[in-house]
């Protein structure tokens, strides 16, 4: 079974200028989520999806970052513009259903900076 | 505010020794605890998890203890193996909630 696919691997662009990331979860799983992950910190949630509905949101920036997962499986999550401290790490990750204590299964992430 | 802390940075334990990895949390409404593990450029793999009902679970090399009411939960590998050198994130999630939250993680060197 493949697992969660995310590209870019790596993205260099300078600030002010946009960029979007795309992540395929694993079949079946309608859960999906964006987390961002500073150097020497652990994931943060960005957003989560139930299929195609974005459930939490919380935190994401909305000035500079959106998101969309159309048809409940594939997602981009872009930014726009990009700032210097938004180098970080984008992971993308899925899970089988809502609720419940499913573990959740990582891609690669994004590698992205900003200079 | 960090929710979960990990506040060993790194660790290193010979070949066949035991590894403790240590996790503590400050929010009373977690109930669901998982280990990932994450080598460089790759995501963090799920390596083991536990729920509040539990204090132990064993999977193979792999132990899980939790202390509720220290709020702590700790890692075991035994024996330790190279190939188990890795980033260790502690994660907890709680109830009716699928979000995580992430330790800041510990790198372990297991030495040949």
């Amino acid at each position: 079974e493949a697992g969660v696919v995310q590209s870019p691997r790596y993205k260099i662009i300078e600030k002010k200028q946009p960029v979007a990331f795309w992540c395929n979860p694993i079949s079946g799983h309608n859960t999906l989520y964006w987390y961002r992950q500073n150097l020497g910190q652990g994931p943060e949630l960005l957003i989560r999806y139930e299929n195609e509905e974005a459930v939490d949101d919380s935190q994401l920036p909305k000035d500079r970052f959106s998101a969309e997962r159309l048809k409940g499986v594939d997602s981009t999550l872009k930014i726009q513009p990009a700032e210097l401290g938004d180098s970080a790490v984008y992971l993308c990750a899925s899970s089988p259903s809502p609720g419940g204590f499913y573990e959740q299964y990582f891609g690669p992430g994004t590698r992205l900076t900003v200079t | 505010d960090q929710q979960v802390k990990q506040n060993s940075p790194s660790l290193s334990v010979q070949e066949g020794r035991i590894s403790i990895l240590n996790c503590d949390y400050t929010n009373s409404m977690f109930d669901y605890f998982l280990w990932y593990k994450k080598y460089p450029a790759e995501g963090p793999t799920f390596l083991i998890s536990i729920s509040s009902i539990k204090d132990k679970n064993e999977d193979g090399r792999f132990t899980v203890f939790l202390n509720k009411s220290a709020k702590h939960l700790s890692l075991h590998i035994v024996p330790s193996q190279p190939g188990d050198s890795a980033v260790y994130f502690c994660a907890a999630s709680g109830t009716g909630a699928n979000n995580l939250f992430f330790g800041t993680g510990t790198r372990l060197t297991v030495i040949p």
